[in-house]
């Protein structure tokens, strides 16, 4: 296993377009979760499944930010009618559930940069 | 609702010299975890080290170590030995027992090493 992939690495699009980010996780994390980072700031939890139920959504995740993870395994974050205040940082990590000492420990991927323009 | 402040935006450190860095937190939890992840340069979040907060003995991960002072909310990370590697962002996390999907965290200090 490789560790937590992103898909794309950066991507630059206009105002108003649509975009979609992919995140496989680490294969026997049953916990996926989707973060923001802007420049100069701490990633800002954005939501979280667990499986393929999508149990907690941030006040952050508007209307045009959608996510999914059918099956439980890879999850895409979907944002439409981009704006120049969605660019940042999407952060995707995952963890397994349970009470060993690395249990719930998120792993990150490296990221998918998004500009508007 | 929790919060967490790094207040240093830039630290720096000579190599092979110690180097410490602060965190303090705001919360009225008494069952939480605290964390201290690395990010260099365009790569991902590092787990560096994390404390349980019922623990009182300081979590040590080999050069890195903590001084976790619960009554005060604070979570320093101590780098010894400093090594050009772990030249990075360093952020401070923060994590309920009960809202365990959810870390909060701090803005981060930049490490840089002097060679």
């Amino acid at each position: 296993d490789t560790g937590v992939s992103q898909d794309p690495r950066h991507k630059i699009t206009k105002r108003g377009q649509n975009v979609t980010f992919r995140c496989d996780p680490i294969s026997e994390h049953n916990r996926l979760y989707w973060y923001r980072q802007t420049l100069g700031q701490g990633p800002e939890f954005l939501t979280y499944f667990q499986n393929e139920a999508q149990l907690e959504k941030s006040r952050l995740l508007s209307d045009r930010f959608s996510a999914e993870r059918p099956k439980g395994s890879f999850s895409t974050l979907e944002i439409q009618r981009t704006e120049q205040g969605d660019s940042a940082m999407y952060l995707c990590a995952s963890s397994s559930r349970g009470r060993t000492s690395g249990a719930n420990v998120l792993t990150f991927g490296a990221g998918s940069r998004l500009t508007v323009l | 609702a929790q919060t967490v402040t790094q207040s240093q935006p830039e630290m720096s450190v000579q190599e092979a010299e110690t180097v410490t860095l602060s965190c303090t937190y705001d919360t009225s939890e008494s069952d939480y975890y605290l964390f201290w992840y690395k990010q260099p340069p365009s790569r991902q979040m590092i787990l560096v080290i994390r404390q349980e907060a019922y623990k009182q003995q300081n979590a040590t991960e080999n050069r890195f170590s903590v001084n976790f002072q619960k009554a005060a909310k604070s979570f320093s990370l101590k780098i010894s030995d400093s090594q050009l590697g772990d030249a990075a962002m360093y952020f401070c996390a923060y994590r309920s027992a009960s809202r365990n999907y959810q870390l909060i965290w701090g803005a981060g200090t930049k490490l840089i090493i002097k060679p």
